[in-house]
Formats: C-alpha cells, structure tokens, sequence
C-alpha cells in the first residue's frame, strides 16, 4: 500500500517567493495533519483537516501561511511570501481517525530552505 | 510547562548494549494515546507502537520493549542488544482524550526527541 506522499522532496528558493507543498494522505484516511520540525522547535503541528475541513489551524504561524484541502486525496500547504526563518521540514501525515485511536503515518516530508 | 519531556538529548552506546530511553508526559485527562516514533538519518518518521491509558500492559516487539507506567507518567523504551541500525532520533508523543484539555484536542504533541548513537 502507498504511505502519504509528499512533494516535492527539496526546495531551495529566494525570500519572498511563494512556495507550495503538497501532500497525498493515505487512502481511507480521514485526518490529514501537516507538521514543521525545526531544531529550535522539534515537531510542531501547524493545522489538520477531517474529511477535507480544517478542524484546528491554531498552529499556523502567521498569515503568510495557508493550507487547503480541496478533496480526499490532496492538500496544499502554502507560504506567500517566504522567509528565511520558514525554513525547515514540513511533514504531512494521515490517519484513519481522530488520531486518537489509531497512528498517525507521516510522509517522508519537505525539506525547504528560504535563502 | 512540556507535556511530553524527552530528557535524554543524546545517548550513546556500543553495539550490543541495552539502552532506554525516557519519556514522561503530562495530563489531566484520562483518555489519552503515547506513541513512539523513530526517525532515522534518511529523515522520514517511523511509527513503533501505540498504547493507550488504559492498558498499562508492558509490550514487546523483537528486540524492542514498552514500560508504561501510569503512576510515574512515564512510557520509556528499551532496546536490548542495540545495533547500528537503531542509530536515529527517536520521539515520544501524546494525544489526548480532550475530556479536561477540551473538544478537538486530538494533536500529537511530540517530545524533543532523543538521539540515539549506537557504536560498532
């Protein structure tokens, strides 16, 4: 079975330009969460959807940045514009519940440096 | 104050040695998930295993062992006869019931990780 799948794999792009990443959840799965890690910080959760609706974006750093679902089997996770200090890796992970019940399962993330 | 606190930054073994790795977390709720999560120098994040609150059970899998012990607020995690390969940072994570922390309140929050080196 394909796990959550996530690009692009890298991303190296100038301050201020826009980035997107993306995110495939695992089939079935109604949860999908996107994460930063930053050695500062470690794993933070930004925002997560059920069955595509936004539940909790408190996380969300700042207005720059935005997720949507727009279906079952895709989610975006956008920074406009960039900076330097956004730099770090964003996961993506997906679960058959809440989470609470069962496992979370990450992709194998986005690094993304802002120069 | 951390709900989750890996106190152990980096341990190092040698290959061979058993080695356990710490985790207390922190709760008012009673319905609640721990997790632990390894993730390697490739980067990806590994799921291991998921006890919930209930099951004080003590597991193992190979050579991978759980001690949850609710009175201590502590799920730690041993590695018997450790090997190069277990080399990674390894996370232990919460998920609670929302009973006391509230609705929705079913993220993973994670510890700051400890990394593992185990020496040939």
């Amino acid at each position: 079975d394909a796990g959550v799948i996530q690009s692009p794999r890298h991303e190296v792009t100038e301050m201020g330009q826009e980035v997107t990443l993306r995110c495939k959840p695992i089939s079935g799965h109604d949860y999908l969460f996107w994460y930063r890690q930053t050695m500062m910080r470690g794993l933070e959760l930004l925002i997560y959807f059920n069955n595509n609706v936004p539940i909790d974006d408190s996380g969300m750093p700042e207005d720059r940045f935005s997720a949507k679902m727009p279906n079952a089997s895709f989610s975006t996770l956008k920074i406009q514009p960039s900076e330097p200090r956004d730099s770090a890796v964003y996961f993506c992970a997906s679960s058959r519940d809440r989470g609470l019940n069962q496992p979370q399962h990450f992709g194998d993330g986005t690094r993304l440096s802002i120069l | 104050a951390q709900k989750v606190t890996q106190a152990q930054t980096e341990i190092s073994v040698v290959e061979k040695e058993d080695v356990t790795l710490d985790c207390v977390y922190e709760t008012r709720d009673t319905t609640y998930y721990l997790f632990w999560y390894k993730q390697p120098p490739s980067g990806e994040l590994v799921f291991l295993i998921r006890r919930n609150s209930f099951d004080e059970q003590n597991e193992i899998s190979g050579r991978y062992s759980w001690n949850f012990q609710k009175s201590t607020s502590s799920f730690n995690f041993t590695i018997t006869a450790s090997q190069v390969v277990d080399s990674a940072v390894y996370f232990c994570a919460l998920s609670e019931g929302g009973s006391y922390s509230g609705a929705g309140s079913y993220q993973l929050t994670f510890g700051k990780g400890t990394k593992l080196s185990v020496i040939p």
